[in-house]
């Protein structure tokens, strides 16, 4: 089966700083890996998602996630923190079908 | 009036009540998810509809009943509930072409909370 392992459950970090969250996955087969955020009191909403190809992902509001296959990771990544970025943050596998294994999550604090 | 749209947005019942979140998509999708989203917990599949058929019960317990009557609507029936079931719960739609890539849009959710 697969699963999705995001290290640590809440990042800080300061406005302009790079944000890092990081995102191991185990699959037996190739997988199709994707990032949602969560604002309080709303849905998840798509970030970006590896399917083939370039293994560097590019999404919205500036951030981008890397495929490793060697590493079996997919972290996310933005040069620059910005305080409407404090959110929660899912990394998630999926399985057969448009079924979606998701991690834990991972709450981003952004101080001023 | 685009995406996933769930009402309603909160709701408060005793455990003898009887209530049902309704959600609704307006993508032209065929495949529609309810989830359980905790406290301290991953998001939880509760059930899967493909086509109005349901294809995933993921061991959820009968007083969550759900209904698909056409590929835009989705309900969940709930009745006896219980105080563990207070929870935020999220409707999500996909093509339903069966390819893995297809990502999921997710409703707002429905906070319940369970007196």
């Amino acid at each position: 089966a697969q699963s999705v392992t995001q290290l640590g459950s809440h990042v800080s970090v300061s406005e302009g700083a790079l944000v890092l969250l990081r995102c191991n996955y185990s699959s037996s087969v190739p997988p199709y890996l994707f990032w949602y955020v969560q604002y309080p009191n709303q849905g998840l909403q798509l970030l970006l998602k590896y399917t083939t190809g370039a293994t560097l992902v590019k999404g919205i509001n500036g951030f981008e996630a890397e495929f490793k296959k060697s590493e079996t990771s997919f972290h996310l990544t933005k040069p620059s923190a910005h305080m409407s970025d404090a959110a929660e943050y899912f990394c998630a596998v999926s399985e057969r079908f448009e079924k979606l294994v998701f991690g834990k999550g991972t709450k981003l604090t952004v101080n001023p | 009036e685009t995406g996933v749209t769930q009402t309603p947005r909160h709701l408060v019942m005793g455990m003898t009540n009887k209530k049902s979140l309704k959600c609704e998509q307006h993508l032209g999708h065929n495949a529609m998810y309810w989830y359980k989203q905790s406290a301290k917990k991953p998001l939880e599949l509760m059930f899967v509809y493909n086509f109005k058929e349901q294809t995933e019960n993921n061991s959820v317990p009968s007083r969550f009943s759900p209904e698909c009557p056409n590929s835009s609507h989705l309900f969940l029936h709930l009745h006896t509930l219980q105080p563990e079931d207070s929870a935020l719960y999220l409707c999500a739609s996909s093509p339903g072409t069966g390819g893995s890539n297809q990502p999921q849009h997710f409703g707002d959710g429905t906070r319940l909370s369970i007196l």
